[in-house]
């Protein structure tokens, strides 16, 4: 069955620091994946999505998610983090004849002045 | 851009209650999802529609019915509430070609249930 693990539950960051945030998925055939970030007290936004094509993907707010299917990873990344940046990001997979999105559990962002 | 709206963005309702919590999409998805999200758990999916009619039980179903009567409405009924359904409820519609585009989500529902 397809899933999403993100290992990291909590990650401290300070501003201007780079991120990487982990997403390990399961998958049989190639993968539909997304990064969706969500601010306090918000729904969830999509950052930035996957299907096919160079393995590097760009999103909104200057994150940036390179697919790896040697390691069936999804990693996001931002060069230099900013105070807002700070929130909870999820990883998903598509189900595939589950025709639904598999979230992983998230990751909650601090960003330290 | 696609909107999906939550009626309430917070609610506080007593044990026993019959809740009801609302969903609009404004861009004719055909799939619609409820999740609960609660500390630790991530999202876990409540109930899912892939058109008007019609409704799915999602891995968390129990204490909960929904109603979809027109395609843009999605509604999640709580029977009975009870102290263990508080928690933050999120709405979130599709195409009906998930992949292609992903989910939609609203701004969610914070019940507290009391």
């Amino acid at each position: 069955a397809q899933s999403v693990t993100q290992p990291d539950i909590h990650i401290t960051v300070s501003e201007g620091a780079s991120l990487e945030l982990r997403c390990n998925y399961s998958y049989g055939a190639t993968p539909y994946l997304f990064w969706y970030v969500q601010s306090p007290g918000q729904g969830l936004q999509l950052l930035l999505k996957y299907f096919s094509g160079d393995t590097l993907v760009q999103g909104i707010k200057g994150f940036e998610a390179e697919f790896k299917r040697s390691q069936s990873s999804f990693n996001l990344r931002k060069p230099s983090v900013h105070w807002s940046d700070a929130a909870e990001y999820f990883c998903a997979v598509w189900g595939g004849a589950t025709n639904k999105l598999i979230f992983g559990t998230g990751t909650l962002l601090a960003v330290q002045p | 851009d696609v909107k999906v709206t939550q009626s309430s963005r917070y609610l506080v309702k007593r044990t026993g209650e019959k809740v009801f919590l609302e969903c609009v999409q404004d861009m004719d998805h055909e799939n619609m999802f409820w999740y609960r999200q609660d500390p630790g758990l991530g999202l876990r999916l409540i109930y899912f529609s892939y058109d008007v009619k019609m409704k799915e039980k999602g891995d968390i179903p129990e204490g909960y019915s929904v109603s979809r009567e027109k395609k843009e409405r999605f509604s999640l009924i709580l029977e009975s509430a009870s102290t263990n359904q508080t928690s933050m409820y999120l709405c979130a519609s599709s195409l009906r070609t998930v992949p292609a585009y992903g989910y939609t989500f609203g701004s969610g529902t914070r019940l507290t249930v009391v």
